[in-house]
């Protein structure tokens, strides 16, 4: 059956720190998203990639980055990890056109200290 | 821009009270799409339905029904009968089609249902 991982699905690391998080998809969809989850914020869209090469800003994508070289991979990358980037995150994936819902992964809970 | 907005922030019913959670969004778009997501408390985000904006017929799976009005541009979940196990949180979530496929989340409904 098709499906998307995360990992790991918990982290901690200290403030500074670069940290990757995978995301690897096999329903061979060509978009993918990342989420993050915080109390009273609901999910906000941080990146987004629409296929091979193509990545584009959220709302929340200071101080995240994402490249998308297959179709199956969308790994987000902390740059210099903050407190302010504690939170659980999610990574989706759906079909081209809008028209269909978003798969997700089971999240990454990240804690920065 | 796309918005949604779920005003309540959390809802407490006992069980087998019927419970309405509501969901307003704002697009300029004709052709949208409208989804509701659930999370229990396990963490994982489930999908429950996906509705486009041609077609305003409501919608009921079991317990679940869904009321999706243009003119007020609200697609409101209701929950009959309620039971603990519906315990969790909600998302309404919008995408747009002609200008990209980005889905846009409101900020979930936490709903407790006391047994």
């Amino acid at each position: 059956d098709a499906e998307i991982t995360q990992s790991p699905r918990h982290k901690i690391t200290e403030t500074g720190r670069q940290v990757t998080l995978a995301c690897h998809q096999t329903w061979n969809h060509n978009n993918m998203f990342w989420y993050r989850q915080d109390l009273g914020h609901g999910l906000r869209l941080i990146h987004y990639s629409y296929g091979v090469h193509d990545t584009n800003k959220g709302e929340v994508s200071d101080g995240y980055s994402v490249s998308r070289s297959n179709t199956e991979d969308l790994p987000l990358t902390l740059e210099s990890a903050a407190s302010s980037q504690t939170s659980v995150y999610f990574c989706a994936s759906s079909e081209s056109g809008g028209d269909t819902e978003a798969f997700f992964g089971q999240g990454t809970r990240l804690t920065v200290v | 821009a796309q918005k949604v907005t779920q005003a309540q922030t959390e809802i407490s019913v006992v069980e087998k009270e019927d419970v309405t959670l509501d969901c307003v969004y704002e697009t300029r778009d004709t052709t949208y799409y409208l989804f509701w997501y659930k999370q229990p408390p396990s963490g994982e985000l489930v999908f429950l339905i996906r509705r486009n904006s041609f077609d305003e017929q409501n919608e009921i799976s079991g317990r679940y029904s869904w009321n999706f009005q243009k003119s007020t541009s609200s697609f409101n979940f209701t929950i009959t009968a309620s039971q603990v196990v519906d315990s969790a949180v909600y998302f309404c979530a919008l995408s747009e089609r002609g200008r990209d496929d980005k889905i846009i989340f409101g900020k979930g409904t936490r709903l407790h249902i006391l047994p």
